[in-house]
């Protein structure tokens, strides 16, 4: 399976622009960059996903490198409630969606 | 309103007494898939459904048997449970096979075998 590497952790203030960095230089041309979080005691929730243009959806806006080995989930003005553990993710034409520990991120008062 | 039901939320058992963990989803899908979450090891699937009557092993699958008799639901299995399988499980569904469609979890069943 195509695996990411994300940071273990990262900190931003609240209301400013966090950038969540992902690398995946095993990717397949066929495979999805998703962008999922888990807030405390709740499953996974979906942000966002692309394949190889740059996308943005009402949560947060997704970069994309143009060999793709690397994507950047921005996340435009962080909230405290925008403080969880976010999962980049390729996701296969199976559909499988393969974990790696993700970015616990702490929003600053 | 579109979700993924996990029953129960929480639940505290003894080893080798046979309990199903049950996942329903209204919307529809055909995909549906289990995880388990362990501290450091992150999610990974134990078993997935392409559709009714068709399950296949995922990553982590000893110790656990699923079925797929409808659409809705994918019950997860644990013939016999051992203290190795204390973890937070996830129920996961989604639209046809193919990366472009977003996946919906369930709030996760938290078990505990003694």
């Amino acid at each position: 399976d195509a695996k990411t590497t994300q940071p273990n952790s990262m900190e931003s203030n609240e209301e400013e622009p966090v950038h969540l960095p992902c690398n995946h230089s095993t990717i397949s041309g066929t495979d999805y960059i998703h962008w999922y979080r888990q807030l405390p005691s709740q499953g996974p929730e979906y942000v966002i996903h692309g394949l190889t243009s740059n996308v943005n959806n009402r949560m947060a806006s997704l970069a994309i490198a143009e060999d793709r080995k690397s994507s950047t989930l921005i996340l435009h003005r962080a909230t405290l409630r925008d403080a969880a553990v976010y999962y980049c993710i390729l996701r296969d034409v199976w559909g499988k969606l393969t974990f790696g520990t993700g970015t616990r991120l702490t929003i600053i008062p | 309103e579109a979700q993924v039901t996990q029953n129960p939320r929480y639940l505290i058992t003894v080893t080798g007494k046979k309990l199903t963990v049950t996942c329903s989803q209204n919307m529809n899908h055909e995909y549906m898939s289990w995880y388990r979450q362990d501290p450091g090891l992150g999610l990974r699937q134990i078993y997935y459904s392409m559709n009714v009557e068709v399950t296949d092993k995922g990553d982590v699958p000893e110790g656990y048997k699923v079925s797929r008799k409808e659409k809705r639901n994918f019950p997860l299995i644990l013939e016999s449970p051992s203290p190795n399988q204390t973890s937070l499980y996830f129920c996961a569904s989604s639209p046809p096979l193919g990366g472009n469609t977003e996946a919906f979890f369930g709030q996760g069943t938290r078990l505990t075998v003694v």
